[in-house]
């Protein structure tokens, strides 16, 4: 696609539900990346993707989330038994990845999540 | 460890003014070097980085930036402000030796440009 896109854009969901964010990225990117934006505050970096290459998982902030990716294509944000602090903004982004020094990173819009 | 200060939680500036937003960093050897901006409800847009080369790196919009090592400084300037360019602001830095990897950001800086 032209640019990255994610969905839902609003999600509010009980604690204690699991909830799944979508992100595709640009089209040809291989390297895909998660953040969170809390309300006033920066990004946090989640966790990376890479080709085939094991994912970068350091700053996923409990078990409970998780993120997979299909191939080179789609990837799934997964929060599970969701917390009040699981609330904000989840931002996916994308690079080509073709390891160009200091390649940009495109965002996506973001997911904005409550939970109640 | 790696990490960016922005200073100013906001920034006040009259149209036709000139402004910066500060950036500061700490990390190991020489980042890479990102401004990002963010409108309401929207996600991020690249303005500029800086790689190597010219101190100077020309963006999108008018912006500019000045990487100063000796300060490690990466303040993001514009000559003439535009009311349209109220917004959010993030300052990142990547690890150079990371091709890939993750940005570290600071904590945003909201401009404010009144007529």
């Amino acid at each position: 696609g032209a640019g990255v896109s994610q969905s839902p854009s609003n999600k509010v969901t009980e604690k204690g539900k699991d909830v799944e964010l979508r992100c595709d990225p640009i089209s040809g990117h291989t390297a895909l990346y998660w953040y969170r934006q809390r309300l006033g505050q920066g990004l946090e970096f989640l966790i990376y993707f890479q080709g085939n290459s094991a994912p970068d998982k350091s700053g996923l902030p409990s078990d409970r989330f998780s993120a997979e990716r299909t191939g080179e294509s789609v990837s799934t944000l997964t929060i599970q038994r969701t917390q009040q602090e699981d609330s904000a903004v989840y931002l996916c982004a994308s690079s080509p990845g073709a390891s160009v020094a200091g390649e940009t990173q495109y965002f996506g819009p973001g997911t904005r999540l409550l939970v109640l | 460890a790696q990490s960016v200060a922005q200073p100013e939680d906001q920034v006040n500036v009259a149209e036709g003014n000139p402004l910066t937003v500060k950036c500061t960093y700490s990390v190991s050897g020489n980042p890479y070097l990102f401004w990002y901006v963010q409108y309401p409800n929207r996600g991020l847009q690249f303005l500029l980085k800086y790689i190597t080369g010219d101190n100077l790196v020309k963006g999108s919009y008018g912006f500019e930036a000045e990487f100063n090592k000796s300060q490690t400084s990466f303040h993001l300037k514009k000559p003439s402000a535009l009311v349209s360019d109220s917004a959010l602001y993030f300052c990142a830095v990547r690890d150079r030796g990371n091709q890939g990897g993750k940005l570290i950001f600071g904590q945003g800086t909201e401009l404010s440009v009144k007529p």
